[in-house]
């Protein structure tokens, strides 16, 4: 499964937009982008994947770029309760099916 | 409401003792995963399942057994050959057939030696 890069940490105000990007340049044909989140001391949250097309649910919008090299997910309404760590995970559908989590982004919501 | 039940929330083993974390999901999903999170660190898997009376094993399957006797249940057995079993369990699943189906997971069991 290809590897992703994103930053350790941002921030960004209440009520706003919070963009996220996340690096994966070695992404496959057939390898999907997922995104997750932790808050602390909770199992992961799944929010939402795709694979080459914009994808957009309750929970947020997913933007991928033609090259399929990177993605951003944005929070059109960041609220304190979006304060977490969102891991970006890239995967293919053979073998063990695992999720790769790396470091993540660590978000912090301000009022 | 449909979902994934980890139990307990916090566990503690004594040294020498096998315990089992449960998993009940009631999703009709038809894959079961155990991850492990270590503090700082992603999740390596375990053990997983695709189909009732069927598991493979993960990346850290040394010192762990499960069985899958029902689709809605996998737990998970730490026993004591796991020399470094203090970590944050994680069980999650999915629909296995359609290759795209995201996992969700549980809220997690806290493992603990005394």
């Amino acid at each position: 499964d290809a590897k992703t890069t994103q930053p350790p940490s941002m921030d960004c105000a209440e009520g706003r937009a919070a963009n996220l990007p996340c690096n994966h340049s070695t992404i496959s044909g057939n390898e999907y982008v997922y995104w997750y989140r932790q808050i602390h001391s909770q199992g992961p949250q799944y929010i939402i994947h795709g694979l080459k097309n914009n994808e957009t649910n309750e929970m947020a919008s997913l933007i991928i770029t033609e090259d399929r090299k990177s993605s951003t997910l944005i929070l059109p309404h960041a609220t304190l309760r979006d304060t977490a760590v969102y891991y970006c995970i890239v995967k293919g559908f053979q073998g063990a099916q695992k999720l790769v989590f790396g470091q993540g982004t660590r978000l912090t919501i301000n009022p | 409401d449909g979902g994934i039940t980890q139990s307990p929330k916090y566990l503690f083993r004594k040294e020498g003792q096998n315990v089992t974390l449960s998993c009940e999901q009631n999703l009709n999903h038809d894959a079961m995963y155990w991850y492990r999170q270590d503090p700082g660190q992603g999740l390596r898997l375990i053990y997983y399942s695709q189909i009732v009376n069927d598991f493979q094993k993960g990346d850290i399957a040394e010192g762990y057994s499960v069985s899958r006797e029902k689709k809605e249940s996998f737990p998970l057995t730490v026993t004591s050959a796991q020399k470094n079993p203090t970590a944050f369990y994680l069980c999650a699943s999915s629909i296995w057939q359609g290759r795209d189906q995201p996992q969700h997971f549980g809220d997690g069991t806290r493992l603990s030696i005394l």
